[in-house]
């Protein structure tokens, strides 16, 4: 089966341009988190979807970086005027939500540069 | 918000040696703790999830143990080998009240096994 996929898999951009960042969960997972990873920096978490409830943007650092999920399975976090500090590992992650373990499936990644 | 710290940073050892490393994490508002491993140019893996005082769990040559009351947890590597190089997480998931600010990572150890 298919794991989690992300595209693109590196996004130079200019600053001040968006981006688009998209996510394809595994299929069946109700649950979807993203987080980025800066240079010599830990995950940090951004946003977690969860089924149909209002996802948890309490890690989005600014109101420029938004996220949506349709349909309960593909994602895209959305980065608007982006900033050289935007630069960083945005990793995607899904996990089938049991109430013992949330053991998440992350995806390859997508490195994004801000020049 | 949960700290939730790693050490040490970096570790080199050479093929053959036994390690051990530290995720310490809040103790109180304790559900669960996550180890991850995370090779370069790969996703990164989920280990363990221990939600237990006094577990225990092994995986071939990797092992991990959990004390809850004290909050941190270990994880070993018995007879180390190259392909074990990779950065270890960790990540502590507290009572489900807010998710996304109680599912914390920390910043890793980075682990290089040399031949």
């Amino acid at each position: 089966g298919a794991g989690v996929s992300q595209s693109p898999s590196n996004k130079v951009t200019e600053k001040g341009k968006d981006v688009e960042l998209r996510c394809d969960p595994i299929s069946g997972h109700t649950a979807l988190y993203w987080y980025r990873q800066s240079l010599g920096q830990g995950l940090e978490f951004l946003i977690y979807f969860q089924g149909n409830s209002a996802p948890d943007k309490s890690g989005l650092p600014s109101d420029r970086f938004s996220a949506e999920r349709t349909g309960g399975s593909v994602s895209t976090l959305t980065i608007q005027r982006t900033q050289q500090e935007d630069s960083a590992v945005y990793l995607c992650a899904s996990s089938f939500r049991t109430e013992e373990t949330d053991t998440q499936y992350f995806g390859p990644g997508t490195r994004l540069t801000v020049l | 918000i949960l700290n939730v710290e790693q050490s040490p940073q970096s570790l080199h050892v050479q093929e053959g040696d036994s390690t051990n490393f530290t995720c310490s994490f809040p103790s109180s508002n304790f559900y669960a703790l996550h180890w991850y491993r995370w090779e370069t140019a790969k996703s990164p893996e989920a280990l363990f999830v221990m939600t237990l005082n006094g577990d225990e769990k092994k995986k071939g040559r990797i092992s991990a143990t959990l004390n809850t009351k004290e909050g941190y947890s270990y994880l070993y590597i018995k007879g180390s080998q190259p392909e074990d190089s990779a950065t270890y997480l960790c990540a502590s998931l507290g009572a489900r009240v807010n998710y996304g600010q109680n599912f914390v990572f920390g910043p890793g150890t980075r682990l290089s096994v040399l031949p």
